[in-house]
C-alpha cells in the first residue's frame, strides 16, 4: 500500500526566508505523480507544485521548488522568501491511478 | 480553468435527516469525481471514487448505504448523507479529474461544512 508521511506537523519561518517541508513515501511502482497541496484558512485546496516521477529535474514553481529523490522516495518542498500568505496547512501527496494518498500535513506559521 | 463548485458551502440538519451535498465541475467535463472528509485539524481521507454512469467504488470502512454517491453526468456527481448523526458532522471535499489530462491531477471544490444537531 502506498503511505505519505510528513514527519513534521507544525512548522515556522521568519517572513522573507526560506523554509524546507518533508515528505517522504512509500510505494512499489516506478511510474507516479507527487504533488504539495496548500489548504489555507479557507479550507480551499491549492495546488503548489507536481513531480512526474520519471522526470529527473526537479520541479519548480516561483518561489516553490522540490527536492525530489527518487530512490530514497523523498519529497520536500522548499518554500523561498517565504510570505505571510505562505501560512496554510501544507499537504504532501501520491497519485497514482486517479487515486491521491495524502500525507497528515504540516501547518507553516510565517512570522513578520 | 478547471473550477470546482460544491454547494451548499454550509448545511445544518437534524439527526435522522438526510442532506445531500452537489459537486460540479464548471468548465471541463470530469469523467472522475473523489469524495473526501476531513476532521478538524486532520488530512483528507478519500471516501469513494465516482465514474459518470456507474456505481461509485467506496474505500474501506466507509458505508456506502449511509454515503450514497451518484454521478449522473460529466458535471455532477452527489453526496448524500442518509439518516445523519452527530458523528457525520465533517468537512466534505469534492474533486475532479480532467478525462482529458495525463497528470492525475485533481481539482478541489471549497467544501461543504456539515453540522447535525
Amino acid at each position: 500500500a502506498q503511505t505519505v508521511t510528513q514527519s513534521q506537523p507544525e512548522m515556522s519561518v521568519q517572513e522573507a526566508e526560506t523554509v524546507t517541508l518533508s515528505c517522504t513515501y512509500d510505494t512499489s511502482e516506478s511510474d507516479y505523480y507527487l504533488f504539495w497541496y496548500k489548504q489555507p484558512p479557507s479550507r480551499q485546496m491549492i495546488l503548489v507544485i507536481r513531480q512526474e516521477a520519471y522526470k529527473q529535474q526537479n520541479a519548480t514553481e516561483n518561489r516553490f521548488s522540490v527536492n525530489f529523490q527518487k530512490a530514497a522516495k523523498s519529497f520536500s518542498l522548499k518554500i523561498s522568501d517565504s510570505q505571510l500568505g505562505d501560512a496554510a496547512m501544507y499537504f504532501c501527496a501520491y497519485n497514482r491511478d486517479d487515486k491521491i494518498i495524502f500525507g497528515k500535513g504540516t501547518r507553516l506559521h510565517i512570522l513578520p | 480553468g478547471a473550477v470546482v463548485s460544491q454547494h451548499p458551502s454550509r448545511v445544518i440538519c437534524k439527526s435522522g435527516t438526510s442532506v445531500k451535498i452537489e459537486c460540479r465541475s464548471l468548465d471541463f467535463q470530469a469523467t472522475t469525481m473523489f469524495w473526501y472528509r476531513q476532521f478538524p485539524k486532520k488530512s483528507l481521507m478519500l471516501m469513494a471514487t465516482s465514474n459518470e454512469g456507474s456505481k461509485a467504488t467506496y474505500e474501506q470502512g466507509v458505508e456506502k448505504d449511509k454515503f450514497l454517491i451518484n454521478h449522473a453526468s460529466l458535471t455532477l456527481s452527489t453526496l448524500t448523507v442518509t439518516s445523519a448523526h452527530p458523528e457525520d458532522s465533517s468537512f466534505y471535499i469534492c474533486s475532479a479529474s480532467d478525462s482529458s489530462g495525463s497528470s492525475y491531477e485533481q481539482y478541489f471544490g471549497p467544501g461543504t461544512r456539515l453540522t447535525v444537531t
